[in-house]
């Protein structure tokens, strides 16, 4: 079965330095794989997308994603974080077979000034 | 959320009735897709539809119904046979069938059952 993990339910950094979202991912054939972010009570937010190529992927807001086949992950990272950066971040994936995304729990970031 | 508009923001509701949630787009997106999201849970997919007059159920899909008669519209209904309709219900699209097109989401409906 598919399945993507987002091992932790929150994660704390201090405004100015790099933060890490963790996300693992299980699925058939190649993956796709995106990065959302909700803001409360709102809907989300496309960040950034891997599908082939370079395995850093760059989006929106200096959010940044590094792919790594052989551990089967998409960490988000920005290397300093902002306190309008808090909110929920979810990690999605599917294979290039599927027809559906599978989304990860969640994880919110708090940034504290 | 600019494209996707779903209303009503709030929504409340009796036992035993039906409600129809509202989900249009102004981006041309040939699917469309509706997800239900619980708290400490991801989003799960509920209906989906790849192209006008014709949708797909997803994985819980028992107690909802969706009609496709328009491309830009893609109305959702909770019966009174959904046992736990409260939730926040997000509506996506993308511009063509498949994963590798991004989804796009609606600022959501929040559904209460009294």
């Amino acid at each position: 079965a598919q399945s993507v993990a987002q091992p932790e339910d929150q994660v704390n950094v201090a405004e100015g330095n790099p933060l890490t979202v963790k996300c693992t991912y299980s699925v058939s054939g190649n993956p796709y794989l995106f990065w959302y972010v909700q803001y409360p009570n709102r809907g989300l937010q496309f960040l950034l997308k891997y599908i082939t190529g370079d395995n850093l992927v760059k989006g929106s807001y200096g959010f940044e994603a590094e792919f790594n086949k052989s551990q089967t992950s998409f960490h988000l990272k920005k290397p300093s974080a902002l306190v309008s950066d808090s909110a929920l971040y979810f990690c999605a994936a599917g294979g290039d077979s599927s027809y559906k995304l599978i989304f990860g729990s969640g994880t919110r970031l708090l940034v504290r000034p | 959320d600019g494209g996707i508009t779903q209303s009503p923001k709030y929504l409340f509701r009796k036992e035993g009735q039906n409600v129809t949630l509202s989900c249009e787009q102004n981006l041309n997106h040939d699917a469309m897709y509706w997800y239900r999201q619980d708290p400490g849970q991801g989003l799960r997919l509920i209906y989906y539809s790849q192209i006008v007059n014709d949708f797909q159920k997803g994985d819980i899909a028992e107690g909802y119904s969706v009609s496709r008669e328009k491309k830009e519209s893609f109305p959702l209904t909770v019966t009174s046979a959904q046992k736990n309709p409260t939730a926040f219900y997000l509506c996506a699209s993308s511009i063509g069938q498949g994963i590798v097109n991004t989804q796009y989401f609606g600022p959501g409906t929040r559904l209460t059952v009294l």
